[in-house]
């Protein structure tokens, strides 16, 4: 039973437009969470981590997290062609630091 | 470069050799994180380490893998009597170890390759 599930995508949006990428996770104990921007050939880059419930805000990237669904998203407003990637959740359990991801969501930003 | 640093970057085995991968933690972090990505798939974890210690290996192979940390030098992750099915990107992941909000910084990853 795969512990942080993601749409695999892909996500097909315009330039210009919201991209909401969506995450569900089944460890009600998880803590803190995490959203990285992988590059075909490169290493995850971390791009925000939310540990409340509500919304959190850097840039054109919100983070929501609502403990109670179990339920973790990322809005990418104002979305470019270079944020074209794959967008992986993870989410930290109870009990230490193991960090459990997602299969990842492939988002593509059409020019 | 102050960065999470791994080496080699790409690393050929022939079935039955062994592979050695390093990771030297970013400045100030004292907690690695091994993971290990097969192509179109997410990252899976295999070990968390701090300095002397291994703390959660509950993702490692039971036979041919060993990882470990030592007090002065990187991280090593071994693998032993390699197989076609250990081709993958093995990525390092480096923390300061806080509770909460505890972020981790990737490596640009070893490529194995097992021919």
């Amino acid at each position: 039973q795969k512990e942080v599930e993601q749409n695999s995508g892909p996500l097909s949006v315009p330039e210009g437009a919201i991209a909401s990428l969506n995450c569900t996770y089944s460890d009600r104990g998880s803590q803190s969470f995490f959203w990285y921007r992988q590059y075909s050939g490169k290493s995850p880059e971390l791009i925000m981590f939310i540990y409340s419930n509500g919304d959190k805000e850097d840039g054109r990237f919100t983070a929501q997290l609502n403990k109670a669904s179990q339920y973790v998203s990322l809005l990418i407003r104002d979305s470019q062609p270079s944020d074209s990637a794959t967008y992986l959740c993870a989410g930290r359990g109870t009990g230490g630091f193991k960090t459990i991801f997602g299969a990842g969501t492939r988002l593509f930003v059409k020019a | 470069n102050a960065g999470v640093m791994q080496n080699p970057r790409h690393l050929v085995r022939r079935r039955g050799q062994e592979a050695r991968l390093r990771c030297s933690p970013m400045k100030g972090h004292s907690h690695v994180y091994w993971y290990r990505q097969l192509p179109e798939e997410g990252l899976k974890f295999m070990v968390y380490l701090q300095k002397e210690n291994i703390i959660d290996e509950s993702g490692m192979p039971k036979e041919r893998f060993s990882a470990e940390f030592p007090k002065e030098g990187p991280s090593i992750l071994r693998i032993q009597q390699v197989v076609r099915g250990d081709s993958a990107a093995y990525f390092c992941a480096s923390s300061q170890g806080l509770a909460g909000g505890d972020e981790q910084f990737f490596g640009p990853g070893t490529r194995l390759t097992v021919l």
